[in-house]
């Protein structure tokens, strides 16, 4: 699976656009990018994933640059809740393979007030 | 659908004691993985299980742990002769096929004193 880069730590203020960027230059063609986020103490959370076009769920929008070497997670309106560190993961969705996620650092988002 | 549930959630266990841990998947999802996290650290793959087969295991996974999936429903991991060095959050993810979204548990917290 390809390698992601983030930003260590961002912050942001509440009410406000959180716009989380990853870098994964390597990825292939085949393979999908996830998102997902960890609450202090708690197990991962999957937030949203995509492939080439650009991906919206009630949690978060996701977009990926055309030539899918870089994304943003974007929450809209971040609340003091959505302080959690960050992973962008790049893996393939191939049937009969193992198919787990390999974490990197993340990106640790402090939502203030 | 109650989501991955694990337990206990909380575990202190003295150095060479046996400790087992449980995690129930999603209903019906055939796809079962087990990751390590220690202090600071984003999530390490150990092992998976499609229905009751283990099909891989980490090099995380030395030889005093052993995971099951005897009817391809819950899962059990246990650790032999504990070690300070296994003190970390060790969490449990399930999804429908190979291909789909991993869903994580909360997490079982082992400390070995």
């Amino acid at each position: 699976d390809a390698k992601t880069t983030q930003p260590p730590s961002m912050d942001c203020a509440e009410g406000r656009a959180a716009n989380l960027p990853c870098n994964h230059s390597t990825i292939s063609g085949n393979e999908y990018v996830y998102w997902y986020r960890q609450i202090h103490s708690q197990g991962p959370q999957y937030i949203i994933h995509g492939l080439k076009n650009n991906e919206t769920n009630e949690m978060a929008s996701l977009i990926i640059t055309e030539d899918r070497k870089s994304s943003t997670l974007i929450l809209p309106h971040a609340t003091l809740r959505d302080t959690a560190v960050y992973y962008c993961i790049v893996r393939v969705r191939i049937n009969n393979a193992g198919n787990m996620l390999t974490f990197g650092g993340g990106t640790r988002l402090m939502v203030k007030p | 659908d109650t989501g991955v549930s694990q337990d206990p959630r909380h575990k202190i266990t003295k150095r060479g004691q046996n400790v087992t841990f449980r995690c129930d998947p999603i209903s019906e999802h055939n796809r079962l993985y087990w990751y390590r996290q220690t202090l600071g650290q984003g999530p390490e793959f150990l092992t998976y299980f499609q229905n009751e087969a283990q099909l891989e295991k980490s090099r995380l996974l030395s030889d005093r742990f052993s995971a099951e999936r005897p009817k391809g429903s819950f899962s059990t991991l246990e650790i032999q002769r504990t070690e300070q060095g296994d003190s970390a959050m060790y969490l449990c993810a399930s999804s429908w096929t190979a291909q789909e979204t991993q869903y994580f548990g909360p997490g079982t917290r082992l400390l070995v004193l």
